[in-house]
């Protein structure tokens, strides 16, 4: 597709359980990010790619969280041992670049994520 | 350390007023703004955006002006349309050589449009 797109879309999972995330970007956007938005707050930044580096990891909440992106495109965020505290929704956004106007991010709908 | 703000948790204006949101930022070296508008249930989707070598830039109802030396923006809605009513995100990139640019995001501002 032209968009972002995120799998699965809801995700309900058992507290401790391991669950994983994944993000296709937009076809050639060489920047990837993960953000997620817990219920009445911001967006919380995770991780942020470039190619298939992570130069930025300051954001995993815990080293329960760690995510991986393969042939620069499809990434993987993965929690492990899920905690309540981890529900929220998940969003990942690709950008074509590193500055100015290619800076601009496209979303996709996000994941959903309710840890019981 | 909260390197964008948006103070204003919530903004409720009538249809055909203006709405003013507001954001500020710490970081000076951050070079590129943007503004995103963010649905129930859908990922944000890009509004509008500003050089930090520009202080103002205008597409149809929205216009977003930077004040630099108060490390200070705002977005513009006229005339605000009950359509409009969403979370607006404020965000900024800045580029660093060693891990090339990222953005980030404030808290969000809901804006509600009523008629």
């Amino acid at each position: 597709g032209a968009g972002v797109s995120q799998s699965p879309s809801n995700k309900v999972t058992e507290k401790g359980k391991d669950v994983e995330l994944r993000c296709d970007p937009i076809s050639g956007h060489t920047a990837l990010y993960w953000y997620r938005q817990r219920l009445g707050q911001g967006l919380e930044f995770l991780i942020y790619f470039q190619g298939n580096s992570a130069p930025d990891k300051s954001g995993l909440p815990s080293d329960r969280f760690s995510a991986e992106r393969t042939g620069e495109s499809v990434s993987t965020l993965t929690i492990q041992r899920t905690q309540q505290e981890d529900s929220a929704v998940y969003l990942c956004a690709s950008s074509a670049g590193p500055s100015g106007m290619d800076t601009e991010a496209f979303f996709g709908q996000g994941t959903r994520l309710t840890v019981v | 350390d909260q390197q964008v703000k948006q103070n204003s948790p919530s903004l409720s204006v009538q249809e055909g007023r203006i709405s003013i949101l507001n954001c500020d930022y710490t970081n000076s070296m951050f070079d590129y703004f943007l503004w995103y508008k963010k649905y129930p249930a859908e990922g944000p989707t890009f509004l509008i955006s500003i050089s930090s070598i520009k202080d103002k830039n205008e597409d149809g109802r929205f216009t977003v002006f930077l004040n630099k030396s108060a490390k200070h923006l705002s977005l513009h809605i006229v005339p605000s349309q009950p359509g409009d009513s969403a979370v607006y995100f404020c965000a900024a990139s800045d580029w660093v050589e060693t891990s090339g640019s990222r953005l980030t995001f404030g808290e969000g501002t809901q804006l509600t449009v009523n008629p």
